[in-house]
């Protein structure tokens, strides 16, 4: 399996700054996906990070608020834009190489929006 | 559309114990299941999968689970279990165009 990093591992911001999230992949990855936690909650998927294209977003998300590159096949970002207090979560990326769906997780990262 | 079910939110069980917990999924092929664990603060961490074969799948830890295909079910289970393993559990099913379902997880607390 892979080994994934995610930085920072934690952060409080203040209402109407962005930032950006990184996750970084210790081999190449075909598939790489960003998800919400948010508190007490189940995993919701926010857009798949594809090399060399755009990335495909889910419903309910949208490039402007969640702006995604993927620069190559062990590195992608996340920014959280215009942040708001409903924001507060945790942020985790994952990969899979591996048509069966198979995905490794990062630590996440603990996002608080005061 | 794919979906997943896990019908108990919370279960407490003392330590030494056995545990089981349920995962019902809906999918309209034959589909590939995961466990994921996720310990207080910490990331995901893959329990064990089973894409096709023997029905009764281990994994880490001392888990394993039973795919049931007549009752849509992918239970996991473990004969006893420690303080350790007091964390989140995530049923997942997959892939639809690469992509998991997760479900709402269960919350499993062990007392001494």
């Amino acid at each position: 399996s892979a080994v994934i990093s995610q930085k920072p591992s934690r952060d409080i911001c203040q209402r109407g700054t962005s930032l950006t999230i990184q996750c970084q992949v210790d081999s190449q990855v075909t598939m790489m996906f960003w998800y919400r936690q948010q508190p007490g909650q189940s995993l919701t998927l926010i857009a798949t990070a594809n090399q060399g294209s755009e990335a495909t977003y889910e419903s309910g998300f949208v490039i402007d608020k969640f702006p995604i590159s993927r620069p190559n096949l062990t590195f992608s970002t996340l920014t959280v834009s215009n942040m708001s207090p409903e924001d507060s979560s945790i942020y985790l990326c994952s990969v899979s190489s591996s048509g069966r769906g198979e995905q490794y997780f990062g630590p996440g990262t603990r996002l608080t929006v005061t | 559309a794919q979906s997943v079910t896990q019908p108990d939110i919370h279960i407490t069980v003392s330590e030494g114990a056995s545990l089981e917990l349920r995962c019902n999924y809906s999918y309209g092929a034959t589909p590939y299941l995961f466990w994921y664990v996720q310990s207080p603060g910490q990331g995901l961490q893959l329990l064990l999968k089973y894409f096709s074969g023997d029905t009764l799948v281990q994994g880490i830890k001392g888990f394993e689970a039973e795919f049931k295909r007549s009752q849509s079910s992918f239970n996991l289970r473990k004969p006893s279990v420690h303080w350790s393993d007091a964390a989140e559990y995530f049923c997942a099913v997959g892939p639809n165009d690469y992509k998991l379902s997760f479900g709402a997880g269960t919350t499993v607390t062990v007392r001494a």
